[in-house]
């Protein structure tokens, strides 16, 4: 079975700071993708990175940073210098590519507050 | 153009109701599937189609009926709906895992 574990539920931070979310998943795929969505208050889903399984370079995308470590079977993302307009909730995800776990497993999500 | 699109938006409606949520897509996807979002933001899979074809199902109760006309169309027919019905409902397409998958905006089902 295939599971994401967001351990941490809500963080809150003060503008500027840098936050990590923490994602750790489990599968039984030996070919699988890493995906990290962001939820902001109007509700959509918006698609932030996909990562396969094969590709365990790190990478940057402005004020965005996953590191995929798949020793730990972890994909962090770093928001750099946090903005109001981060704050969200924000879904890590995977999905194999096998019969039937070819479909998308969202950890729990993680909400994220960047006062002012 | 919207690539996944789900109507309605929002839908309130009365206990015991039947109520359809309709959901196409026209980016050529053979995939489409139906994820529920519970009042704590927990987005799980309900439905999977492939080419009109049901692939997954998970354990939804027999209320919900999707029906899949078409490759491009994946809707959702819930009977007797419940207060526990109260959800958002996302729909979304994929033509495989590796392209990754493109979600509709949602519908956010309110039962009274």
């Amino acid at each position: 079975a295939q599971k994401v574990t967001q351990a941490q539920t809500e963080i809150s931070v003060v503008e500027k700071e840098d936050v990590t979310l923490d994602c750790v998943y489990e599968t039984r795929d030996t070919t699988y993708y890493l995906f990290w969505y962001k939820q902001p208050p109007s509700g959509e889903l918006v698609f932030l990175i996909r990562r396969n399984s094969f590709d365990e370079q790190n990478e940057i995308s402005g004020r965005y940073s996953w590191n995929f470590q798949k020793s730990t079977s972890s994909f962090n993302f770093t928001i750099t210098a946090s903005q109001v307009v981060d704050s969200a909730v924000y879904f890590c995800a995977l999905s194999g590519t096998q019969g039937g776990s070819e479909k998308l497993v969202f950890g729990k999500g993680m909400k994220l507050t960047v006062n002012p | 153009d919207t690539a996944v699109s789900q109507t309605p938006k929002y839908l309130v409606t009365q206990m015991g109701n039947d109520k359809s949520i309709k959901c196409e897509q026209n980016l050529g996807h053979d995939t489409m599937y139906w994820y529920k979002q519970d009042s704590k933001k927990f987005l799980k899979i309900m439905f999977s189609y492939n080419n009109k074809e049901l692939i997954i199902n998970e354990t939804v109760p027999n209320r919900f009926s999707p029906k899949s006309p078409d490759k491009a169309h994946l809707n959702l027919h819930i009977n007797s709906l419940e207060l526990g019905d109260s959800a958002v409902y996302f729909c979304a397409s994929s033509q495989g895992t590796s392209r990754g998958y493109t979600f509709g905006s949602g519908t956010r089902l309110t039962v009274v």
